[in-house]
Formats: C-alpha cells, structure tokens, sequence
C-alpha cells in the first residue's frame, strides 16, 4: 500500500490567519482526497483533488475557505483559510490506488484555532 | 443521500469476542470498509467487503454483510488490549469512489 505523510503533523493557529497542509505519497496515485474530522466526530469529505484541475467539493464546503492544490501524481495541499476556532480539526488526506478499491489514509494533521 | 449508523460505545474483555454493527442505506453500495483509529493516531484499513460477498475472513477478522437488512458487522476474535481504538465503518456507493463514513464505534477491552 501507498505510503502517506502529512505536514505538520500538528498547529496552533491565531484566529484569521490561514494554514497549508502538505500531503505526499510514496508512488503515484490516481484519486486524492481531503477529509476533516472534527473533535469526537467521524469524517467528513472536503473535496476530491484533482491533478491538473481544480478540485472538486462536496456540498458546505467552497474553494475560497479550503483552496487545495494537486501539481503531480504525489503531492496536495490544503489550505484552511481565514481560520476561526470552529475550523479546530484533524484534516486528513487519502488516496486510491487506480483500481484497487482500497483507500488509505495520512496520518493527519491536528489544527487547534485559538 | 447516504446514511451509515453505528452505535457509539462497546466494552468487552479480553479474550472475548467482539462484534461491532453498522447500518447503511444506500442500497447501490459496492465496497464496504472497516477502520480503526487510535486515540492521535490517522485511520488503519482493517478490511472491506464487496458488495457480493456475504462473509470475509481475514486471521481474526470476520466481517458479516447482510445486504437485504443492509447491516455490516465486524468481528474480533480473541480480543486484545491494542484492540481499544475507534472503528468506523464506511461505503463507497456504486457510481463513485467517496467514502461515506459511519460516526464510530469505541471500542474498550477491559483485562
């Protein structure tokens, strides 16, 4: 299976300033996804990144909020932007490898807001 | 829309085996997933299912799946301590790939 890695693993974070976490992969993949799972709660999909396109989002979230950048087969970003004690999250990116019907996932990064 | 229910808490012994149900209602769901999440730690691929199948065994992993009742159990055989964690089970529906997650289960084994 792919291996994740996810920068920072963690943030403190001021009110209204914005974060970018990266997500890289060991191989190429096909499918990157970003999730958000808010404190005691399951996950929730933010958006599928799409290489060399935009991203595409699921209903309550928009790119001005959360823009997510996917140059190459490898790599993502996430940014969280204008950030308020709400966003506080572990934001995790997961992959699918073309075909194999298994996603798996980073290790996260938790956001605490102030 | 999707909907995946679990219930929230489960306590068994060690020793013991565990059962964890979850409940779906996308009737076009074809893959059926179980993970775990231990405390500060990202999600673990545990096992899936297809939406053919009925049984899947993997060493101490048992998964159920009922597709007329829609109902997804995962059983632990044997439990451990390293066990405890937050299982959530999850569907991917026919026309996509978007993982669709239940809230979690919290699974506690008492020595």
């Amino acid at each position: 299976s792919a291996v994740i890695s996810q920068k920072p693993s963690r943030d403190i974070c001021q009110r209204g300033t914005s974060l970018t976490i990266q997500c890289q992969v060991d191989s190429q993949v096909t499918m990157m996804f970003w999730y958000r799972q808010q404190p005691g709660q399951s996950l929730t999909l933010i958006a599928t990144a799409n290489q060399g396109s935009e991203a595409t989002y699921e209903s309550g979230f928009v790119i001005d909020k959360f823009p997510i950048s996917r140059p190459n087969l490898t790599f993502s970003t996430l940014t969280v932007s204008n950030m308020s004690p709400e966003d506080s999250s572990i934001y995790l990116c997961s992959v699918d490898e073309a075909g194999e019907h298994e996603q798996f996932f980073g290790p996260g990064t938790r956001l605490t807001v102030l | 829309g999707e909907d995946v229910e679990q219930s929230l808490f489960l306590s068994v012994r060690e020793g013991d085996s565990s059962v964890i149900n979850c409940t779906y209602t996308d009737s076009s769901s074809t893959y059926l997933y179980w993970y775990k999440q231990e405390p500060g730690a990202g999600l673990q691929l545990l096992t899936y299912i297809f939406s053919n199948m009925d049984m899947k065994q993997d060493q101490r992993l048992t998964v159920l799946l009922n597709k007329k009742d829609k109902h997804l159990s995962l059983r632990i055989a044997d439990t451990q301590t390293g066990d405890s964690a937050i299982y959530f089970c999850a569907e991917i529906p026919r026309a996509g790939n978007k993982l669709t997650f239940g809230g979690g289960t919290r699974v506690l084994v008492k020595p």
